[in-house]
């Protein structure tokens, strides 16, 4: 079954910092995967997706994120961190019916 | 352009009331519907699913029923809620192929007393 991981439950950056946020995919063919950001109390937003159209997705707010086959990755990055960043940020794949998310990554800016 | 609502925003419930949550779904056709629950540390756990009016999937067995009785309405009850199923439920839908992403409604903060 296709799943994620998501290493490190709470991420620490000071504001201008670089971000990563890493997710690695199961998986034994090529995965559709996303990132969504969730701020507290509400839903989710999508972020960015990998179709397979291209290696390197840009997302909204200047999000990107890599997919490499090699390392089963598909990391989320930022190169400058900004207060309103703070946020949850979940990976998730779509085997078919249904996305299936990692348990997330609480993200926190301190100035 | 699509939108989707969920309701209420937050729930105060006793232990062995009935819930119900309701979801519906503007500016599109035949979606998939979902609801998720989320808990601290433990990310978006899939409750139920639904492809098609009357089309129900359950991923876990609990306490929790679902209903499509139209095509863009999606509803979450119980007959009588448990300590356990307080949490964070989440609406979302989707269009069918594997490449598009879900869009979710704000979510219910449900706590049960």
């Amino acid at each position: 079954a296709q799943s994620v991981t998501q290493l490190g439950s709470h991420v620490s950056v000071s504001e201008g910092a670089l971000v990563l946020l890493r997710c690695n995919y199961s998986s034994s063919v090529p995965p559709y995967l996303f990132w969504y950001v969730q701020y507290p109390n509400q839903g989710l937003q999508l972020l960015l997706k990998y179709t397979s159209a291209a290696t390197l997705v840009k997302g909204i707010n200047g999000f990107e994120a890599e997919f490499k086959k090699s390392e089963t990755s598909f990391h989320l990055t930022k190169p400058s961190a900004h207060m309103s960043d703070a946020a949850e940020y979940f990976c998730a794949v779509n085997p078919g019916y249904a996305l299936n998310f990692g348990k997330g990554t609480s993200l926190l800016v301190t100035p | 352009s699509q939108t989707i609502h969920q309701w209420p925003a937050t729930l105060v419930q006793p232990v062995g009331s009935p819930l119900s949550l309701e979801c519906t779904v503007e500016g599109t056709s035949n979606p998939n519907l979902y609801w998720y629950r989320q808990a601290a540390g433990r990310g978006l756990q899939l409750l139920f699913y639904s492809v098609g009016i009357g089309q129900i999937s359950s991923e876990v067995p609990q306490n929790l029923s679902a209903s499509r009785p139209q095509d863009r309405q999606f509803i979450l009850s119980s007959k009588k809620l448990l300590l356990s199923d307080s949490g964070f439920y989440l609406c979302a839908w989707k269009q069918g192929s594997m490449n598009t992403e879900a869009f979710f409604g704000q979510g219910t903060r449900l706590t049960v007393v």
